[in-house]
């Protein structure tokens, strides 16, 4: 059975402070791993990462994969209050019709002022 | 990004009675899917399409049926509604296999 785990569930910190958020999966016919950040309603994509130890960076944010250890880690520097969401890791199982992406609980990040 | 659109944006219904939600899309896109999400759970998959009358089922389909007679259309029916079934559902397509999903902003289902 395919399994995702991310960690921490949740996390408070200040403006400023920069931020490790962790995933680790088991996925079967794995073949790459999205994050998304979900605020109010839609999840909005924010990486893909497919080949390992080459990192993906957009402005503060930043992830990495390590698909010998089977995990994968979104750093975010800087914080901001708009950065207060909800980040959600998705390995994607490749078998069968289609891809399938198999969602982490997510973690729950929020920056006070 | 995509042009998804979910109908209703929220609904209460009773236990027992039938529903349907419907996904459009704008993009063309060949992969269309159904998910749920729960407190505790995160998002699990109910069913995808990966093409005009082609279905398949997901993690947590029992309860549910899909339907998919157009490319732009994905719909999801509770045959019978159940308490359990309240949840925040989203719809989201795909261009390619390898490629990544777009959502759509979610319908608020209350089973009653």
């Amino acid at each position: 059975e395919d399994k995702v785990v991310q960690s921490p569930l949740s996390l408070v910190v200040h403006e400023g402070d920069t931020v490790t958020l962790n995933c680790s999966y088991e996925v079967t016919n794995f073949r790459s791993l999205l994050w998304y950040k979900q605020e109010k309603k839609a999840p909005t994509f924010l990486f893909m990462l497919t080949s390992s130890g080459i990192e993906k960076k957009s402005g503060r944010l930043s992830s990495i994969l390590d698909k010998k250890e089977l995990f994968s880690i979104l750093n975010i520097t800087a914080t901001q209050t708009g950065d207060s969401a909800i980040y959600l890791c998705a390995p994607m199982n490749y078998g069968g019709a289609t891809n399938k992406l198999i969602f982490g609980t997510g973690t729950l990040l929020a920056v006070q002022p | 990004d995509a042009g998804i659109t979910q109908s209703p944006r929220h609904k209460v219904t009773e236990t027992g009675t039938p529903v349907t939600l419907r996904c459009h899309q704008t993009e063309n896109h060949r992969y269309m899917y159904w998910y749920r999400q729960d407190p505790g759970h995160g998002l699990r998959l109910i069913h995808y399409s990966y093409g005009v009358k082609d279905t398949d089922k997901g993690e947590v389909s029992d309860g549910y049926s899909v339907s998919r007679s157009k490319t732009e259309d994905f719909l999801l029916t509770l045959e019978s509604a159940t308490s359990s079934q309240t949840s925040v559902y989203f719809c989201a397509t795909g261009q390619g296999r390898n490629e990544k999903l777009f959502f759509g902003s979610g319908t608020q289902l209350s089973v009653l």
